[in-house]
This record gives C-alpha cells, sequence and structure tokens, in this order.
C-alpha cells in the first residue's frame, strides 16, 4: 500500500537554526514527489516537483532531496516567514491520485 | 498565468440543509480538477476528480457530489448536510495525472450545527 509519513508533526527552531523535515514513503513506482507549504487558513501552495533518486531543487532558504525511500526538506537559516506546515505527497504508478503526508508544523521564533 | 478561485471563504450551515461550493480556474484549458477535504493534523484525503466535463470520479463514498457543469468550473455539493462534513475543503487543478503538481485555492472552512 502506497503510503507516507513526515516527521517530526513539529518542529520550533530560532531564527537562523539551520534543520531538516523528512518525508519517508512507500511506493510502487515514484512518479513524483512534492512538497508543498500551507500556511493557516490557506490553501497549500506548491514548492517543488522531485522525479528521481539524488535530484535536489532549492528555492531561496529551503532545499529538497530525494532517496529511494524519502525526501528532505532543508531549511538554511529560517527566518520566521518560514513559519508554516509543509506538506509532502507523492505520486505513484499504481494511482495517478497524490499520496499525501500530514505533514510538519514549522515554527520560526525570533 | 493560471489562478484558480474557489469561494466561499467560509460557511456555517445547519444539519440537512443542501450544499454548493464553487470553484474557477481562468489561464488554462482543460485542466484535471480536485475536490479535497483536510481534517487537521491529518493528510488531504481527495474527494473527487475530474478530467473533463461531465466526467467526476469518486474516491470515497460520503455524502457529497460534484459536477463540472463547465471546463473550468468545479462544483462540491449536498443535498442534506451531516455534522460530520465539517471541515476544511479545497479545491485544486492540475495540467493532467502524469507527475505533475497540483496547485490549490484558498479552501473553504465549512462548520455544520
Amino acid at each position: 500500500e502506497d503510503q507516507v509519513t513526515q516527521s517530526p508533526e513539529a518542529l520550533r527552531l530560532q531564527e537562523g537554526e539551520s534543520s531538516s523535515l523528512n518525508c519517508s514513503y512507500t511506493v510502487s513506482g515514484l512518479r513524483g514527489l512534492f512538497w508543498y507549504r500551507q500556511d493557516p487558513g490557506k490553501g497549500p501552495e506548491f514548492l517543488f516537483t522531485l522525479y528521481s533518486a539524488g535530484e535536489e531543487k532549492e528555492k531561496e532558504r529551503l532545499k529538497a532531496t530525494l532517496t529511494k525511500k524519502e525526501s528532505f526538506l532543508h531549511i538554511t537559516a529560517p527566518k520566521p516567514e518560514d513559519s508554516a506546515t509543509y506538506l509532502c505527497a507523492v505520486q505513484g504508478d499504481s494511482n495517478y491520485q497524490l499520496i499525501w503526508g500530514a505533514g510538519t508544523k514549522l515554527i520560526i521564533k525570533p | 498565468s493560471q489562478t484558480i478561485h474557489q469561494w466561499p471563504a467560509t460557511l456555517v450551515q445547519p444539519v440537512g440543509s443542501p450544499l454548493s461550493l464553487e470553484c474557477t480556474v481562468e489561464g488554462t484549458s482543460n485542466p484535471n480538477l480536485y475536490w479535497y477535504r483536510q481534517a487537521a493534523g491529518r493528510g488531504l484525503q481527495l474527494l473527487f476528480y475530474s478530467v473533463g466535463i461531465g466526467q467526476i470520479s469518486s474516491e470515497v463514498p460520503q455524502n457529497l457530489s460534484a459536477s463540472r457543469p463547465q471546463d473550468r468550473q468545479f462544483i462540491l455539493s449536498s443535498k442534506k448536510l451531516l455534522l460530520s462534513d465539517s471541515g476544511f475543503y479545497l479545491c485544486a487543478w492540475s495540467i493532467d495525472s502524469s507527475n505533475q503538481p497540483q496547485h490549490f485555492g484558498d479552501g473553504t472552512r465549512l462548520s455544520i450545527l
């Protein structure tokens, strides 16, 4: 069964304190892994798509990496405005629909 | 550029009343359209998706239905709301079903009293 698990559930960091969020997945034939940012009361905002192991993508203070079993979202020197819930989703060969993780709530304290 | 509009932003309805949530997409043709429900602390649950006008697939049995009367319009409905229908409803679109990202509206917070 396709499955996505995100950890930790919540992460509190000081401004400037770098860290990583984890997305572990089990899927039959990965077609794509997606990272989103969601602010309270808003819809998810698309960040990255990763397609194959070894791939990396960057956007400002965020960098996403992918292996055959998990993806990491690295955040470097975060600022309070990076506070949000970060969602991970995968698409596999057996079902074209996205399988979603429950998200990691990131809080950056000034 | 493409935009997606979803309304209303919040809705309070009594049990047993009907429901109609609307979603429209601009700037693209023949998008795939999706309705999700998001419960607090849980992943997004796909309710319906559509690959074209009049083509609706349901992922889970429920009290809700969906329709796509026009290429870029997607409607979520219910004849009689239940308390369990409360939640955060999200509409999304994508270019196609094959490894393309989905793009979301700002959601509707539905409260059933």
